[in-house]
């Protein structure tokens, strides 16, 4: 079973930031937060991911809180590219042979 | 970065054959490979997981004679659909891990109807 709990769907208009929080309460020490995405019909498409510092990359961010129980994924400027669901995972290592269990994920809508 | 080729992108097949998938890692040796279905409007769902040189993992309630997986090499990994039925069409996508890779990577996916 997934261990996140994410909102069903958001909106966003275009230009703007997307905030997309996950909440992953029962998360272990030795668990990394990732983040996916999916567009129609494609395969995920992976985004950024973290322990417990927040991250950065040229996608997105990634902001943990202290407690490491929630996590937000911030797309600075949204366009309508980004529209997709998205999908917050925990997963117990950085590499190796650790699978990806996914939940329901965000739909997120970028409008014009 | 890490690129995962998956072919065909999509099949349509008669019921009562098989159907052959591949998954490619093209710049990475893949010791690890998933494989994954997803129905309309779901979330992905693992079926199976795959070690290079032996036998696939597979899932609670994944026939494992209805989806042969075989990982022969670092590099390709099949799945075959035998004697296909309608309620087998999906979307299949596979994955690829190297143990120092970080992360997962994913294949964008094989189409399979079955008529």
């Amino acid at each position: 079973d997934a261990k996140t709990t994410q909102p069903t769907s958001m909106d966003c208009a275009e230009g703007r930031a997307a905030n997309l929080p996950c909440n992953h309460s029962t998360i272990s020490g030795n668990e990394y937060v990732y983040w996916y995405r999916q567009i129609h019909s494609q395969g995920p498409q992976y985004i950024i991911h973290g322990l417990k510092n927040n991250e950065t990359n040229e996608m997105a961010s990634l902001i943990i809180t202290e407690d490491r129980k929630s996590s937000t994924l911030i797309l600075p400027h949204a366009t309508l590219r980004d529209t997709a669901v998205y999908y917050c995972i925990v997963r117990a290592s950085q590499g190796g042979s650790e699978k990806l269990v996914f939940g329901k994920g965000t739909k997120l809508t970028v409008n014009p | 970065g890490a690129v995962v080729s998956q072919h065909p992108s999509r099949v349509i097949c008669k019921s009562g054959t098989s159907v052959k998938i591949e998954c490619r890692s093209l710049d990475f040796q893949a010791t690890t490979m998933f494989w994954y279905r997803q129905f309309p409007k779901q979330s992905l769902m693992l079926m199976a997981t795959s070690n290079e040189g032996s036998k696939a993992t597979y899932e609670q309630g994944v026939e494992k004679d209805k989806f042969l997986i075989n990982h022969a090499s670092l590099t390709l990994s099949t799945l075959t659909v035998t004697s296909a039925h309608p309620e087998d069409s999906s979307f299949y996508i596979c994955s690829a891990t190297d143990r120092g890779l970080s992360p997962l990577h994913f294949g964008n996916g094989t189409r399979l109807t079955v008529t």
